[in-house]
């Protein structure tokens, strides 16, 4: 066990819908980022937040949404549904922000979305 | 931007043959760098991570050499097992927040 935890491990919804995946970051992590791993794009960086605070986006569609609350969990929201948003989407957390950039990640072992 | 380069796989090799899977990046400034590993049906773990140039990380038997002359981050290993199937992925860390990824090499290990 990571310490990240995300749920749920598995969703399957229809295009159209809107779904929300959730992440507890390991004790002590204030930094939250999201990745969307899909087979043809690879890894790629969605959003971060440290301490509440949005502070990095990277290839997050603008059907896509992030917050972090103040007990610092996190929850990507993924409206309007398509074909193409099938994926694993991990969350991570670290314990430093900018600073510190020696620090690694922490990974959730993933939600897979199947939209059919 | 930053960059991560890996070796296109997939890779399969026989048990207790050697591994190197190659990695180059390009970044400004002195970015850490890491590998990942992908178990079947698992998150990523970090498997071992170099700070500075020159600096080895080694886990597990794996190794890896910071190269900034050559802008590279190669993972070796002299001996695979079944067990190492899984997909590996190179990334580094700059200045800003986020982890770059290589594509990923998934790495399969015959008996």
């Amino acid at each position: 066990d990571s310490g990240v935890t995300q749920t749920p491990k598995h969703l399957i919804t229809a295009t159209g819908q809107r779904v929300t995946l959730r992440c507890s970051p390991r004790s002590g992590d204030l930094s939250v980022y999201w990745y969307q791993q899909s087979l043809d794009q690879g890894l790629q960086f969605l959003i971060q937040y440290y301490n509440g605070e949005e502070r990095a986006k990277g290839n997050i569609l603008e059907r896509f949404s992030a917050q972090q609350f103040p007990d610092l969990h996190s929850e990507l929201n993924l409206s309007s549904l398509e074909l193409g948003d099938s994926a694993l989407y991990f969350c991570a957390s670290s314990s430093r922000d900018r600073v510190f950039a020696h620090y690694g990640y922490t990974f959730g072992s993933g939600t897979r979305l199947t939209v059919v | 931007g930053n960059s991560v380069t890996q070796m296109e796989g997939p890779v399969t090799l026989s048990e207790e043959a050697f591994l190197t899977i190659n990695c180059t990046y390009t970044a400004t400034g002195y970015p850490s760098l890491f590998w990942y590993v992908q178990y079947p049906g698992e998150g990523l773990q970090l498997l071992l991570k170099a700070t500075k140039a020159d600096d080895k990380g080694s886990n597990k038997g794996f190794e890896a050499t910071y190269r900034k002359e050559t802008t590279s981050f190669h993972l070796e290993k002299g001996s695979v097992q079944v067990s190492d199937s899984a997909v590996y992925f190179c990334a580094l860390r700059g200045g800003a927040q986020k982890l770059v990824f290589g594509q990923g090499t998934r790495l399969t290990i015959n008996p």
